[in-house]
């Protein structure tokens, strides 16, 4: 049972351009959106979060988007840079609960 | 600013053998948890921790996997007896509040 889906599985932008990755989720329960970048060898860190109560939340050149009728929610990074070519996962989570991960979105962002 | 710091950073063992793999949570944190991420592959929960006992398992932490916060700052993940399957990367991870969830630098296990 998926309780996230995270596409795509790989995306590689041109320095300058927006990246743009998506998740859906079933559980209506979930409270709790975060993004998390993880470098190789490196533990996953949190970029970005947003609760139910918004529709979008920009931090720097990181935007969440969130629709919750759809039960969806994407990352977009503006202006793409090479430093940002990482392994990005959503996760889910109620309360106290686990996160729960997607499979992960390998980014390269080409000079 | 604050870590979860965990050691150690790798270990390699032969299959059978038991290992333990520590974490130090952030101080003021009072929910642990232990992730494990196969390489390439998505991170996986594994226990979750609180109030000395566990909160919740995944079907991945069997009987061979137990976890125990032996003093007031560190948090272990034990395994009984290593298979080559347990090779992965193990995170450990501890929040305050619900919300941010603050992982370590990981453990990587490779079992020979």
């Amino acid at each position: 049972q998926q309780q996230v889906k995270q596409s795509p599985q790989s995306l590689i932008v041109q320095k300058g351009g927006i990246s743009i990755i998506n998740c859906a989720y079933e559980n209506t329960a979930f409270d709790y959106f975060p993004w998390y970048q993880q470098f190789p060898g490196k533990g996953p860190a949190l970029l970005i979060a947003i609760r139910p109560d918004v529709s979008e939340k920009k931090e720097g050149r990181f935007t969440i988007s969130f629709n919750k009728s759809a039960k969806q929610f994407s990352l977009h990074i503006m202006d793409s840079q090479p430093g940002d070519s990482a392994t990005y996962f959503c996760a889910v989570s109620g309360g106290y609960n686990k996160l729960i991960f997607g499979a992960g979105t390998r980014l390269a962002v080409h000079p | 600013e604050p870590e979860v710091t965990q050691t150690p950073s790798h270990q390699v063992t032969q299959m059978g053998q038991e290992v333990i793999l520590r974490c130090v949570p952030i101080s003021n944190h009072l929910y642990f948890y232990w992730y494990r991420q196969i390489l390439g592959q998505k991170v996986e929960f594994l226990v979750s921790f609180y109030n000395n006992e566990i909160s919740e398992k995944s079907e991945i932490f069997d009987d061979q996997f137990s976890v125990e916060r032996p003093d007031g700052s560190n948090f272990t993940l034990k395994i009984r007896s290593t298979k080559l399957e347990d090779s992965a990367m193990y995170f450990c991870a501890s929040r305050r509040q619900p919300g941010e969830l603050f992982f370590g630098e990981g453990s990587r296990l490779t079992v020979l």
